[in-house]
């Protein structure tokens, strides 16, 4: 059973440009979980969302973010127009149910330079 | 405020040097106390879940264990490939709530 899947591994963009992340759950799990880890900071929530609907995006700024997890395919987080504040690894976790305390398994990352 | 607290920071120990890393937490409910262990360049690695005071669990030279304010991981007889951060959250909705994780170094 494969973990969670990201890629690219590592990406870099310049001011200005977009980046596109992705993310395949774990076979059999239907919930999604962003993360953003600043360097030096703590792993902070982003956005949870299910197959075509967004949860919570409590944690993903207004502007410049977004996220969406369609019926088919990986889940996308997209940032336009980079600054080098968003420069970070963000991390995919998945579990198989919610409402109740279920496991997030985490996926390897993607670190986001911005030049 | 929803917040966890890890400590220490950073420890260095001796291979065979028993020790313990706290994560202290206050939050509205509390669902589940997670441990995860994060390599350089990883993701984080999930290696307990708990549930309620009182409760623990172990796997190889690690145990768990929560009060309903603080959560100890306790390291028994460490290798160096104990080597990590550690990193203690807590899930009162559906997200998780991190601390800034304990820096572990073993040394041989």
């Amino acid at each position: 059973n494969a973990g969670v899947m990201q890629n690219p591994r590592h990406l870099v963009r310049r001011r200005g440009q977009e980046a596109r992340l992705r993310c395949s759950p774990m076979k059999g799990h239907s919930h999604v979980y962003w993360y953003r880890q600043l360097p030096e900071e703590g792993l902070k929530f982003m956005v949870y969302l299910q197959k075509e609907n967004i949860i919570d995006e409590s944690g993903m700024p207004k502007e410049r973010f977004s996220a969406e997890f369609p019926k088919e395919g990986p889940s996308i987080l997209r940032i336009q127009q980079v600054v080098r504040g968003d420069s970070a690894a963000y991390f995919c976790a998945s579990s198989p149910l919610a409402g109740v305390a279920d496991t997030q398994y985490f996926g390897p990352g993607t670190r986001l330079t911005v030049l | 405020e929803d917040q966890v607290t890890q400590s220490p920071e950073a420890l260095r120990l001796q291979e065979g040097e028993s020790s313990s890393l706290n994560c202290s937490y206050t939050v509205s409910g509390l669902r589940g106390l997670f441990w995860y262990r994060q390599d350089p360049g990883k993701g984080p690695e999930f290696l307990f879940t708990l549930y309620s005071a009182g409760e623990e669990k172990e796997k190889e030279r690690l145990k768990a264990t929560l009060t309903k304010k603080e959560s100890f991981l306790h390291i028994t007889a460490p290798k160096p490939e104990d080597s990590a951060t550690y990193l203690c959250a807590v899930q009162t909705t559906d997200k998780l709530i991190f601390g800034t994780g304990t820096r572990l170094q073993v040394f041989p």
